[in-house]
Formats: C-alpha cells, sequence, structure tokens
C-alpha cells in the first residue's frame, strides 16, 4: 500500500520561498512519477511539474518554469516541491501525487495535501 | 494548450445516473481519467485510461471516451457520491497534464 505523506503548513511572506515535501512508503520508490498539482481556494485542480527520482530532470508546466524546482532524495524516499518569488496568487493546497512509471501516467496515489498561505 | 470543458455542476437524485461530460478537441484520440474529490479531502482516481477502475473503485462507476467528449457515468448514485468530479488528460503538445475545470455533483 503506496503511501504519500506531506509537510505540514505554511505561512510565507511575499517574495519569499517555500519547500514542501512529499515522503513516499510502501512500493517502489526510484522507478515511479511524483508530481505537484495545486488547488486554489475554491478552484479546480492544477498540474505544476513532475519527477522520476531514477531519472532525475523534471517536466515543469510552462507557467511555473523559473519559479519552481522539484528534486527528489533517494535515500529518505522523499520528493521536494520548491516555488520561489511568492505572491498572494500562490495561497493553495498542494497535493503531491504518484503516478505510473513516467509523468504522463495517472495519479494513482494522493498525499493528503499541504496548504499554504502566502500573506503579508 | 489543450482546453477540457466540464459542466459546472449536476444533481441528480439517490438511485438515478449520473453523467459528467468532458469536452476537448478529438478528446477521443487521448486517454482520459477521472478524479473525485470530496469537500476536504485529497483527490482519488475513479476512473483511469477512458475506462478502467483502479482498485477498490466500485462497479458503478465507468467512463467512456468518443470524438470530442468523454463521459463519467456514475450509476445507482448514492449520497456519498456527492463531490466534485474532474477529468484530466496528457497534451503531449505541450508536455503538461491539463484538467478539466470540474463538476459539483450534487445529490438530492
Amino acid at each position: 500500500q503506496v503511501r504519500l505523506l506531506q509537510s505540514g503548513a505554511e505561512v510565507k511572506k511575499p517574495g519569499s520561498s517555500v519547500k514542501v515535501s512529499c515522503k513516499s512508503s510502501g512500493g517502489t520508490f526510484s522507478s515511479y512519477a511524483i508530481s505537484w498539482v495545486r488547488q486554489a481556494p475554491g478552484q479546480g485542480l492544477e498540474w505544476m511539474g513532475g519527477i522520476i527520482p531514477m531519472f532525475g530532470p523534471s517536466k515543469y508546466a510552462q507557467k511555473y518554469q523559473g519559479r519552481v524546482t522539484i528534486t527528489a532524495d533517494k535515500s529518505t524516499f522523499t520528493v521536494y516541491m520548491e516555488l520561489s518569488s511568492l505572491r498572494s496568487e500562490d495561497t493553495a493546497v498542494y497535493y503531491c501525487a504518484r503516478s505510473g512509471g513516467s509523468v504522463d501516467t495517472p495519479m494513482y496515489n494522493w498525499g493528503q495535501g499541504t496548504p499554504v498561505t502566502v500573506s503579508s | 494548450s489543450f482546453v477540457l470543458t466540464q459542466p459546472p455542476s449536476l444533481s441528480v437524485a439517490p438511485g438515478q445516473t449520473a453523467r459528467i461530460s468532458c469536452g476537448g478537441n478529438n478528446i477521443g484520440t487521448k486517454s482520459v481519467h477521472w478524479d473525485q474529490q470530496k469537500p476536504g479531502q485529497a483527490p482519488v482516481l475513479v476512473i483511469s485510461y477512458n475506462s478502467d477502475r483502479p482498485s477498490g473503485i466500485p462497479e458503478r462507476f465507468s467512463g467512456s471516451n468518443s470524438e470530442n467528449t468523454a463521459t463519467l457515468t456514475i450509476s445507482r448514485v448514492e449520497a456519498g457520491d456527492e463531490a466534485d468530479y474532474y477529468c484530466q488528460v496528457w497534451d503531449s503538445s505541450s508536455d503538461h497534464w491539463v484538467f478539466g475545470g470540474g463538476t459539483k455533483l450534487t445529490v438530492l
């Protein structure tokens, strides 16, 4: 049984960065893709990017290119998403989700979500 | 970028059938996946690859995809099916996931 456990809620100032973690337990870690999806209050789902820990280089949605970095630590079965230059519009719940062997396969398992609030 | 269009809301009486549409240009040529999200919870995949049910998803959930419309069908709707439903596809031209705007299913 795969479980994804995310780090806790964050409150950040505009212009700062946030780093959210997603720790995997159960199943094989390195050969499955992990995506990050965010959901602003009252809004729908939006894909930010993804990574396959075994292969390293991440794919990013064009909207977030240059502002988001997704990395993986194979030794701790953890994937990280760092978003920089935060603004109020980045206030959202951030989810990690595990797919099959590539980022373009469906997301079978989701983390519980990490609320991020950006406020001065 | 590929655009997916869903009706914002749908209301169905218990025991009836709910059909949630997801429109897109030639979406029938793509694999469509459906997620269910209940209030305050993370999404759950309920249909993958147009019509496959992941383990643990009731047989009441089914999917189809043809030409310009994909459809999620929920038979014998129950109160517990009340949720937001999102379709999603991989847009290979831009190399990213696209989600529909979501449909809020209300069970009367």
